[in-house]
């Protein structure tokens, strides 16, 4: 079974630049999550979606940051414009049961390494 | 103070040794607690969720003592592929929402 799928795995790009983030969660999955890893700061939740509705975005850094879910099978994080600051990894969840966060498990992407120069 | 804390070790240990981490948490309100598996450079997965009664899965055994605000995971008879970063997870009795912890690196030796 596919898994949640997430591309790209790598991105390096240049402070300035927009950068999208794709995902695709497991079919069927009804919440989805996005999550930013760091030496620093660890695992933080961004924002998440129930039935592609955002649910929670105070999770996301600033203005600069935006997501979306179209559809049930794809979301999208945008950083516009990106800063070295924004370097991280950058994980997409999804689980079962569209409810209060963490009522079921969530299965993680691969997740997307930026790096920005 | 962080919501959520663990030591970071590493904790280096012999193949067949028993090793514990303590997680601990600031929220007295904080309902649902879970450990969380990482590997280096790959995602997090579910290793198990920390119930009041405490709950034991093979070699690892999860506890919660909600008096001082902990949890606890405890690996029996390490093996190699135990190797990994342990995250504690609470959900935030603020906001509902998932706190991870800095995670905790196991080294399992041969």
């Amino acid at each position: 079974d596919a898994g949640v799928i997430q591309s790209p795995r790598h991105e390096v790009t240049e402070m300035g630049q927009e950068v999208t983030l794709r995902c695709k969660p497991i079919s069927g999955h009804n919440s989805l999550f996005w999550y930013r890893q760091t030496m620093m700061r660890g695992l933080e939740l961004l924002i998440y979606f129930n039935n592609n509705v955002p649910i929670d975005d105070s999770g996301m850094p600033e203005d600069r940051f935006s997501a979306k879910m179209p559809n049930a099978s794809f979301s999208t994080l945008k950083i516009q414009p990106s800063e070295p600051r924004d370097s991280a990894v950058y994980f997409c969840a999804s689980s079962l049961v569209a409810g209060p966060i963490g009522t079921d498990t969530q299965y993680f992407g691969p997740g997307t390494r930026l790096t920005v120069l | 103070r962080k919501e959520v804390e663990q030591d970071p070790g590493p904790f280096n240990v012999p193949e067949g040794a028993t090793v514990a981490f303590n997680c601990t948490y600031s929220n007295s309100a904080s309902q649902s607690f879970f450990w969380y598996r990482q590997d280096c450079r790959k995602e997090p997965k579910l290793l198990m969720s920390v119930y009041s009664s405490g709950n034991e899965d093979g070699r690892f055994t999860a506890q919660l003592n909600r008096a001082s605000q902990y949890i606890s995971l405890l690996i029996r008879d390490s093996k190699l592929s135990d190797s990994a970063t342990y995250l504690c997870v609470v959900i935030s009795g603020n906001t509902g929402k998932l706190i991870f912890g800095q995670g905790t690196t196991l080294q399992v030796k041969p």
